[in-house]
């Protein structure tokens, strides 16, 4: 089945500087890359996704890059704030959709005043 | 729409007892998924279901798992009996297709003792 690896596991940043974290899976066939932010004691919601077809997509300060070639996607938020701090998740949809999605283990983003 | 709704939202209960763990996706979704969170494994997909059938079990630890769907409006995850070491938070999600973003539930967060 589909393995996906994240890192950092905890990230800590000033505040406004840039945050970005990395995901790489292993199925080549794999085709739907969503990242979701959970705040502590909450629900796991969804920010931002990409499919294969394409190579960036951004939403105001949230990006993502997918390379197909490597394997790898990111997560890239610029202008941090402290509403920012939370655990972010990768995922990876292999490609015969069969496994439903696997998650990376999560980054916890740490933004410093 | 009212989002992904689960019941209870705590649950405390001794080993060797049964837990039902429910859910009531969002209207129109035909994808529902059951995850388990744990600060050592992450988000670990237990079943998913497409249009009320099982598709995936793989997930499901051991046969004291056991999950249903018997219409488009609720699912439901049952231990039986409990050990502490289901003790985790665990998630029902749904989507519109396997290849859209889910929308999580607010999670149960079970303890066995």
């Amino acid at each position: 089945g589909e393995n996906v690896e994240q890192h950092p596991s905890t990230l800590s940043v000033q505040e406004g500087d840039s945050a970005v974290i990395k995901c790489t899976y292993s199925d080549s066939a794999s085709n739907y890359f969503p990242w979701y932010k959970q705040e502590l004691g909450k629900r796991p919601q969804l920010i931002i996704d990409i499919r294969s077809n394409v190579g960036e997509k951004k939403d105001q300060r949230i990006a993502v890059t997918l390379n197909k070639t490597a394997k790898h996607f990111s997560l890239h938020i610029t202008e941090t704030q402290p509403e920012d701090s939370a655990v972010y998740f990768c995922a990876s949809l292999s490609g015969g959709g069969a496994d439903g999605l696997t998650f990376g283990k999560g980054t916890h983003l740490i933004i410093q005043p | 729409d009212a989002g992904v709704i689960q019941s209870p939202r705590h649950e405390v209960t001794e080993m060797g007892q049964e837990v039902t763990l429910r859910c009531k996706p969002i209207s129109g979704h035909d994808y529902l998924f059951w995850y388990r969170q744990t600060m050592m494994r992450g988000l670990e997909l237990l079943i998913y279901f497409n249009n009320n059938v099982p598709i995936d079990d793989s997930g499901m630890p051991e046969d004291r798992f056991s999950a249903k769907m018997p219409n488009a409006s609720f699912s439901t995850l049952k231990i039986q009996p409990s050990e502490p070491r289901d003790s985790a938070v665990y998630f029902c999600a749904s989507s519109f297709r396997d290849n859209y973003g889910y929308t999580f539930g607010s999670g149960t967060r079970l303890t066995v003792v």
